[in-house]
Formats: C-alpha cells, structure tokens, sequence
C-alpha cells in the first residue's frame, strides 16, 4: 500500500515570505495528491490537488508541483498571511483507482508571524 | 449544497460503554469514508461505504464498525470504549469515480 511522508512538521515564516512543504510518496502508480489546510478547531479543507498528467497547478498564492520520477510533491505558499496559519495535510490514494481511501502524511504546522 | 455534517459533536463516554457516531454526506455524494485524528497518529483511515457496502478497511480492530444507510448517510460504531479510542472522528464524502473528499466538522470523543 502507499505510504506518505511529509516535512517538515513545524514550519514559521514571516508575513509575506513564501512557504514550502513537502511529501513523498511510495507507489509509483499513485495518480492524484490533494493537499487540506486545517485550522484549528476546525474541519481539513481541501485546498488543491494535482493529478499525475499534470506537473504543476497554481490557484492564486498557493501551487503545487509533482515530480513523478522522484515521487515527491510540493504545495507553495506565496505572500503569506497570519490566516495561512494552520496544519496542512498532503494525502494520496491507497492505490490507483481506490477513490474511497486517503493516506496521509503526518502534517506541518505553518505559522505566520505578522 | 450543504457540507457533510455530523452528530453529536462532542461526547463524553465511561471505558468500556460503546458509542454511535452519525454522518451525513454532501447531497449526491454515495461515498463515505471515517477517519480517526489524534495529535501522536494524525489522520489514520478507518473504513469506508459506498452504496451500503464497506469497500474498504484500515487497520483497526473489530471493536470498530461501521454501516451505511440507502440515503448514503452513515454510522460508525465503537464497542467496549478504551482510554486510547479518545480521538476527533471524522467522515469525509466523496461523488461517484473521484478521489476528492469533503470533510464533516468531526466528534471530539473523550473516553474517562
């Protein structure tokens, strides 16, 4: 099955800098990465996610790239702000094809400092 | 459409009693999948339904199960509670033939 590692697990930046997280994955098959943002106290929100036909999908300050032949995949935050606080989760599926099962990584806490 | 939402929020039970968590998925959605969040394990899969089958299963122990309803809402169940089974529980839904998965609020259990 699939196994989703993610670094770092704390992150602090100062507003307005960039922030980058990053998770590797183990079945090469995998096909789709969605990244959630959960702020606390509250549900994970799905943010982004790319499908493996695609290297790189941007929707205003946040992007995420893939690198297939390395398996790895990366979400991008630009200009942050203090609401970008919260833990962002990446995920995959348990297998290609399984819709049903996610396996994800242990999350990053990311905190902005105004 | 209304979010996926869940009952009771919180909930307060004694070891060894057994608790009964509802999910309501997204109108349209016929997958539901649980998850378990806790600080140490973080998001770990439990099991999930789709058109009132369990379709998969994580790696918990028989004390937890699950059903789903026709009208795709869906229960899980925890038998003989331990101290260790205090977590937020969350179910997430999903569409027909996609992988994105839209999270309900969750239950915070506490176990005494």
């Amino acid at each position: 099955g699939e196994n989703v590692e993610q670094h770092p697990s704390t992150l602090s930046v100062q507003e307005g800098d960039s922030a980058v997280i990053k998770c590797t994955y183990s079945d090469s098959a995998s096909n789709y990465f969605p990244w959630y943002k959960q702020e606390l106290g509250k549900r994970p929100q799905l943010i982004i996610d790319i499908r493996s036909n695609v290297g790189e999908k941007k929707d205003q300050r946040i992007a995420v790239t893939l690198n297939k032949t390395a398996k790895h995949f990366s979400l991008h935050i630009t200009e942050t702000q203090p609401e970008d606080s919260a833990v962002y989760f990446c995920a995959a599926p348990e297998s290609s094809g399984n819709t049903g099962k996610l396996i994800f990584g242990q999350g990053t806490t990311l905190q902005v400092k105004p | 459409k209304a979010g996926v939402t869940q009952t009771p929020r919180y909930l307060i039970k004694t070891r060894g009693q057994q608790v009964t968590l509802s999910c309501s998925p997204i109108s349209g959605h016929r997958s539901v999948s649980w998850y378990q969040q806790t600080p140490g394990q973080g998001l770990q899969f439990l099991f999930e339904y789709f058109s009132e089958t369990q379709r998969n299963k994580g790696n918990f122990p028989g004390r937890f199960s699950g059903r789903q309803f026709s009208n795709s809402r869906s229960e899980m169940n925890v038998s003989t509670l331990e101290l260790g089974d205090s977590a937020l529980y969350l179910c997430a839904s999903s569409p027909v033939r996609t992988y994105e998965q839209y999270f309900g609020p969750g239950t915070r259990l506490t176990v005494t």
